[in-house]
């Protein structure tokens, strides 16, 4: 069964930073692209990053970029987002998600999810 | 990226027939043949009920379908049921290469 679980999210200041992780389990993690989507208290979905299974592509949404890093570990079937400068407007529940669709959008399992309030 | 244009609310009766549609460019949705859907009860993650415009993935009802005009893609559920209540989201792959969603559409079953 696959299964992504994330973790790290929490209670940050302005100008803060914190690192999510995702769990990936019982499919082969290194096959596969991942991406990072958030939603924000009662509104819509929003893509955040995409990374490449072999970490070689690497792409940003444009209210993220300079700011946020995606990264992933094949060895211990893991994906990380490190956010940094985090605004108010970061404060979202951020959903790790599987891409079989090569970085068009195909995103077939996802997390349950971990929430980032930053807040003063 | 702006996001892509879905009403926001629709309804319907048990065992009618909806469709949510979803507007965007050129640049996304009429570009590319990469349009998904995506189901999500409340606190629940998303569910991929579409993929590529008009692809279910397995398990998922065939109750549920896809198509595509132009910048316009639209999402038909028939024989609506009372578990089919939720948020509904289209996404689009991008000339940016990057994925835009749409602002959502909440699915009222009178």
């Amino acid at each position: 069964e696959v299964q992504l679980v994330e973790s790290g999210g929490g209670l940050v200041q302005p100008g803060g930073s914190l690192r999510l992780s995702c769990a990936a389990s019982g499919f082969t993690f290194s096959s596969y692209s991942m991406n990072w989507v958030r939603q924000a208290p009662g509104k819509g979905l929003e893509w955040v990053s995409y990374i490449s299974s072999s970490s070689s592509t690497i792409y940003y949404a444009d209210s993220v970029k300079g700011r946020f890093t995606i990264s992933r570990d094949n060895a211990k079937n893991s994906l990380y987002l490190q956010m940094n400068s985090l605004r108010a407007e970061d404060t979202a529940v951020y959903y790790c998600a599987r891409d079989f669709g090569l970085g068009r959008g195909n995103f077939d399992y996802w997390g349950q999810g971990t929430l980032v309030t930053v807040s003063s | 990226q702006s996001a892509l244009t879905q009403p926001a609310s629709v309804s319907g009766s048990p065992g009618q027939s909806i469709t949510i549609s979803c507007t965007g460019t050129s640049s996304d949705v009429g570009g590319y043949n990469y349009v998904s859907w995506y189901q999500q009860h409340p606190g629940k993650a998303p569910k991929l009920m579409i993929y590529e415009v008009s692809n279910r993935p397995s398990g998922v009802s065939n109750r549920f379908s896809g198509s595509k005009s132009g910048n316009t893609a639209s999402l038909t559920i028939s024989g609506l049921q009372a578990e089919d209540e939720a948020d509904y989201y289209c996404s689009s792959y991008t000339s940016s290469s990057s994925v835009v969603f749409g602002g959502g559409t909440k699915l009222t079953v009178l």
